[in-house]
């Protein structure tokens, strides 16, 4: 197993550019998380998918949208690139969120990619 | 929101030395999660730990819930175990997301 696949690993845009980045999970896990992750902080949440079909709001979603494109895959998308969103971003699967009883909110994390606005 | 303090911020070891790192939490949890995050940026899943004590090889955590704290132990500690720790927390407040501490930044050296 694969477990979560992010790409691209590196991207340099240029402000007011858009891009999609991709993630994928081969854990046949419900649940899916974007974060992004500052210089010297933790993570915090952009957007989240608790099942297939259903997306919501993390701490800090503006600028982003999202896809649930099927079980596997959930995409984040910058419509116009700004410095701000200048930092590494990390997807992550749980097997089902809200399942906590039986473990199922343990979060597993990609690679990230590493995302530099100019 | 649920506030999550993790201490001492840095951390420098000798290799060999043991060591213990500290997250505390405002609210009730019902998920926490301590990570290592190696020098390459990748989040390795170290425990799943609610409550109670749990042991991989070197390291091993505690949750106290009652108390809103969790430590991680490290033995033994060596120049791979450098990078940052974070713990992380999911309470019914927080609407089941998790939330990140600061991290601990950790050293080993040779």
């Amino acid at each position: 197993n694969a477990g979560v696949t992010q790409t691209p690993k590196f991207q340099v845009l240029k402000t007011g550019q858009s891009m999609t980045l991709q993630c994928a999970q081969d854990m046949n896990h419900n649940s899916m998380y974007w974060y992004r992750q500052d210089p010297g902080m933790g993570l915090r949440l952009i957007y989240y998918s608790a099942s297939e079909g259903t997306t919501d709001k993390g701490e800090v979603p503006n600028g982003y949208n999202v896809s649930r494109l099927n079980k596997r895959e959930f995409s984040l998308r910058l419509e116009s690139a700004a410095p701000s969103q200048t930092s590494v971003y990390f997807c992550a699967s749980s097997v089902g969120w809200g399942l906590a009883a039986i473990g199922g909110n343990e979060q597993f994390f990609g690679p990230g990619t590493r995302l530099t606005v100019l | 929101g649920i506030q999550v303090e993790q201490s001492p911020p840095d951390l420098i070891l000798q290799e060999g030395a043991n060591s213990t790192l500290r997250c505390n939490f405002s609210d009730s949890v019902n998920n926490l999660q301590w990570f290592h995050q190696n020098p390459w940026g990748q989040l390795i899943n170290l425990f799943y730990i609610p409550s109670g004590t749990k042991q991989n090889g070197r390291l091993s955590a505690t949750t106290v819930a009652t108390e809103r704290y969790s430590l991680l132990y490290i033995s033994s500690s060596q120049t791979t175990d450098s990078g940052v720790y974070f713990c992380a927390v999911e309470s019914w407040a927080a609407g089941n997301k998790l939330t990140f501490g600061g991290g601990t930044r950790v050293l080993v050296k040779p």
